[in-house]
């Protein structure tokens, strides 16, 4: 069975500073491994998934996450962080053979300080 | 293209009640999922479906009913509703041979 986990609830940075949101996965099979985030009272947007091609996936809004398959994490990082960021942050992943059902963390909420 | 639309909004209801929850898409496609949002918990499947006709239980699917009669529409029921279903309840769709859901606005539930 797939499980996610989110290492911390909540995270605080300053604008301008590094933002590093971690997700550790349990898979039995090559997954596919998602972030998603959602803005206050709106729906969940994609911001990058990985599905097998390469490691270091770009995403929009100037975040990026690696896949480190011997860590089993794929950590979402971004290097200045904007006001506008402030936001929950999902990490989901899915596997081909479950019928990519996706079974998500339990979120990080992001603070951006001015 | 208007996406995943769900109404309503905003839902208060009384425990025993029942409602339906709806959801829509005009993208075409076949996969089409019910999730809640808890605080914590992320985002739990309830219950999904991979075409008009066939449908399955997620993680969560206790209390809830589901049908699916088109590809467009997939309905989420709740036939008798208990503070516990208290949530914000989300759907997403796919195309069945892709691995990226789009999701909805949600529809926050209170049921006193």
């Amino acid at each position: 069975a797939q499980s996610v986990t989110q290492l911390g609830s909540h995270v605080s940075v300053s604008e301008g500073a590094l933002v590093l949101l971690r997700c550790n996965y349990s898979s039995s099979v090559p997954p596919y491994l998602f972030w998603y985030v959602q803005y206050p009272n709106q729906g969940l947007q994609l911001l990058l998934k990985y599905t097998s091609a390469a490691t270091l996936v770009k995403g929009i809004n100037g975040f990026e996450a690696e896949f480190k398959k011997s860590e089993t994490s794929f950590h979402l990082t971004k290097p200045s962080a904007h006001m506008s960021d402030a936001a929950e942050y999902f990490c989901a992943v899915s596997e081909k053979a479950a019928g990519n059902k996706l079974t998500f963390g339990g979120g990080t909420r992001v603070l951006v300080k001015p | 293209n208007a996406g995943v639309t769900q109404t309503p909004k905003f839902q208060v209801l009384k425990t025993g009640q029942s409602m339906t929850l709806q959801c829509a898409q005009d993208m075409n496609h076949e996969y089409m999922s019910w999730y809640r949002q808890d605080p914590g918990m992320g985002l739990r499947l309830i219950h999904y479906s991979v075409g008009a006709g066939i449908t399955d239980q997620g993680e969560v699917p206790n209390g809830y009913n589901v049908s699916r009669s088109t590809t467009e529409d997939f309905p989420l029921r709740l036939l008798s509703a208990a503070p516990s279903q208290t949530s914000v309840y989300f759907c997403a769709s796919r195309l069945d041979s892709t691995d990226t859901q789009y999701f909805g606005p949600g529809t926050r539930l209170t049921v006193l």
